[in-house]
């Protein structure tokens, strides 16, 4: 059964620097890695999906990276602004035919301004 | 707008007393699911659908029920709810095959003394 762990769970930076959120999981046969954020009150919402084939993927000022062998993924944001401060979740998509989720438990991102 | 709406978004009740979160998607998808969010535990999925009149579990199907009889709407149904399903509780839909551009809904939470 396919277990994803992010370190670390609260994480709280100044604004402007460039920061790091690790994302590991367990059965590399994955099918794809994503990256969701989320707001108090608020749903998910879609940040960056890492198809397996893929290394890493970018939008902005985050890049996502995906190391399938290792069961690693990292997301990184540059930069960081207050208005970047939410819960960051990393998901696993498994290869069946449902595309089923695995989500972490997340990272709580706090950037002071 | 593309939006998944639940309802309620909060809710007191007693165990044992029958409830039921609706779950509406306007954008035509196949697939839908529920989740539930618990501290330290990230999103697990109770059970999801791939199209009108077919569902199946997830990870933590005990105590739920679901049907989908329109592709818009897929109600979580409590028949007997009990404290430890005290939690915030996520619809999610996306168009079978697109893993990108999946919406959640703004979450339910649930408590029951």
């Amino acid at each position: 059964k396919q277990e994803v762990t992010q370190i670390p769970a609260a994480l709280s930076v100044p604004e402007g620097e460039n920061l790091v959120l690790n994302c590991s999981f367990t059965d590399s046969a994955i099918y794809n890695l994503q990256w969701f954020r989320q707001d108090p009150g608020k749903g998910l919402t879609s940040l960056l999906l890492i198809q397996s084939s893929q290394r890493e993927q970018t939008s902005g000022r985050l890049n996502a990276s995906l190391d399938k062998s290792s069961g690693r993924s990292t997301l990184y944001i540059a930069a960081s602004q207050p208005g970047d401060s939410a819960t960051y979740l990393c998901a696993a998509i498994s290869s069946g035919s449902a595309r089923q989720l695995t989500f972490g438990s997340g990272t709580q991102l706090t950037v002071l301004p | 707008e593309a939006q998944v709406t639940q309802n309620p978004r909060y809710l007191i009740t007693v165990t044992g007393k029958k409830l039921t979160v609706t779950c509406s998607q306007n954008m035509n998808h196949e697939y839908m699911s529920w989740y539930r969010q618990d501290p330290g535990l990230g999103l697990r999925q109770i059970y999801y659908s791939m199209n009108v009149e077919v569902t199946d579990k997830g990870d933590v199907p005990e105590g739920y029920k679901v049907s989908r009889k329109e592709k818009r709407n897929f109600p979580l149904i409590l028949e007997s709810p009990s404290p430890n399903q005290t939690s915030l509780y996520f619809c999610a839909s996306r168009a079978q095959g697109n893993l990108y551009e999946q919406y959640f809904g703004p979450g339910t939470r649930l408590t029951v003394t």
